[in-house]
């Protein structure tokens, strides 16, 4: 079975510092798709990156960079010089194929709340 | 602008009463999807449509149904069978979800439900 693990169920900061949340999956799949998202205290899901499993080349985008190890099956994210308005809770996905020659399917974590403080 | 539309925000359902849950989308996305969150939880999959006229079982499809009669509409209707409706209900379409498929969803903001 797919599985996307989140360990970290909250985490804490002042403001300004930088912070990397985890997540590890795990898949049989050979060809699969990886994201984040974040859901602030509103409660839509806001997309924010993603990324297939033959691409690891790492990225950064302003203040956030991802770190996507095929070998630990891992895809940490990774806010810098945080903000308040950075705290939500924080999703990673894995795509994964419903049935064979079918749909995919998002599998979440159970997510991280992050909250900054001033 | 173009975007998903839940409606109502909240939502109150009575014992043995059934509701539906309304979402609309005008991105011209083929794929639509329901999911439910509960406190502390991640989405987990209700119902799917790929196509109009057509929709599958998602892993917590017991207690609810849904119709996509049209490509821009996904209802879902929580039954008096779902003994346990109270959760954050949240649609999510995208552009196709076929199985090479990398689109990502986009989301509604989602309609909480509670029970009288």
């Amino acid at each position: 079975a797919q599985k996307v693990t989140q360990a970290q169920t909250e985490i804490s900061v002042v403001e300004k510092e930088d912070v990397t949340l985890d997540c590890v999956y795990e898949t049989r799949d050979t060809t699969y798709y990886l994201f984040w998202y974040k859901q602030p205290p509103s409660g839509e899901l806001v997309f924010l990156i993603r990324r297939n499993s033959f691409d690891e080349q790492n990225e950064i985008s302003g203040r956030y960079s991802w770190n996507f190890q095929k070998s630990t099956s891992s895809f940490n994210f990774t806010i810098t010089a945080s903000q308040v308005v950075d705290s939500a809770v924080y999703f990673c996905a894995l795509s994964e194929a419903i049935s064979s020659g079918s749909a995919r399917q998002l599998t979440f974590g159970s997510g991280t709340q992050l909250t900054v403080l001033p | 602008d173009g975007g998903i539309t839940q409606s109502p925000k909240y939502l109150f359902r009575k014992e043995g009463q059934n509701v539906t849950l309304s979402c609309e989308q005008n991105l011209n996305h083929d794929a639509m999807y329901w999911y439910r969150q509960d406190p502390g939880q991640g989405l987990r999959l209700i119902y799917y449509s790929q196509i109009v006229n057509d929709f599958q079982k998602g892993d917590i499809a017991e207690g609810y149904s849904v119709s996509r009669e049209k490509k821009e509409s996904f209802p879902l209707t929580v039954t008096s069978a779902q003994k346990n409706p109270t959760a954050f209900y949240l649609c999510a379409s995208s552009i196709s979800s076929g199985v090479d498929s990398n689109q990502p969803q986009h989301f509604g903001d989602g309609t909480r439900l509670s029970i009288l």
